[in-house]
């Protein structure tokens, strides 16, 4: 069972806009950052967000996170069927000195 | 580009010891923070520990405290994950990704998995 929450599955329509909640607890999500990350199938992961907000090179514009409490989101806009895939968040939990790593359960993203 | 590349897929005994590879080529090191996660069949990701950014040190997820270790030779740009006592349960798609930041779950990039099956 993991500590980050997500919703098993979410689905849109192509060209419309999708949400992910990852919620978690004031050790993890609340003071620390928050990283995405999409899964297509059968390949790796791949960095989507992190540091809760930051895209990494690459990624388009229409992939965008935020956080609020202990909470966080992924936003996807513009929806195409390549976006179908899993989705995971992850946090740190914990302080600097003695923590870990967290992931969500991941949630399946359909394009309908 | 920084790649990562792992050693191939592996079939292990109940009560052995896995040892994955994962070499990193196309950058510049100064230090290799690594981390390693898998993923069971079906299942989602899990966080086994890595080598801290700036740091250097290991740490590790509690529920593998004692049948894991990591390491990173610089030397070679190549990092380690040996597991033992393995178990039916340890079957999974094991990747290596770089770790960014210490206290954080900025992994990038990733290797492409290796697959490792337990079963007698």
């Amino acid at each position: 069972q993991s500590v980050l929450t997500q919703p098993p599955s979410v689905s849109a329509a192509p060209g419309q806009k999708v949400t992910i909640s990852c919620s978690g607890s004031i050790s993890n999500i609340g003071n620390n950052y928050v990283s995405w990350y999409q899964q297509l199938p059968g390949t790796a992961p791949t960095l989507l967000i992190y540091d809760t907000s930051k895209r990494p090179s690459g990624i388009p514009d229409r992939f965008s996170g935020s956080k609020s409490g202990t909470s966080a989101t992924l936003a996807i806009t513009g929806l195409q069927t390549g976006d179908e895939a899993d989705y995971y968040c992850g946090s740190w939990d914990g302080d600097l000195s003695a923590g870990h790593v967290l992931f969500g359960g991941g949630t399946k993203l359909t394009v309908l | 580009q920084v790649q990562l590349v792992q050693s191939g897929a592996e079939v292990k005994r109940p009560g052995s010891s896995l040892k994955v590879s994962c070499k990193a080529s196309g950058g510049t090191f100064s230090s290799f923070p690594i981390t390693w996660v898998r993923q069971a069949p079906g299942k989602g990701l899990e966080w086994m520990g890595g080598i801290i950014p700036v740091f250097g040190t290991p740490t590790y997820a509690q529920k593998f405290q004692g049948r894991v270790t990591i390491v990173a030779d610089e030397s070679t740009n190549t990092g380690y994950m040996e597991l033992s006592n393995l178990r039916s349960e340890d079957t999974a798609v094991y990747y290596c990704a770089r770790w960014i930041a210490a206290a954080s779950a900025w992994f990038d990039p990733w290797g492409q998995g290796t697959l490792v099956t337990v079963s007698s």
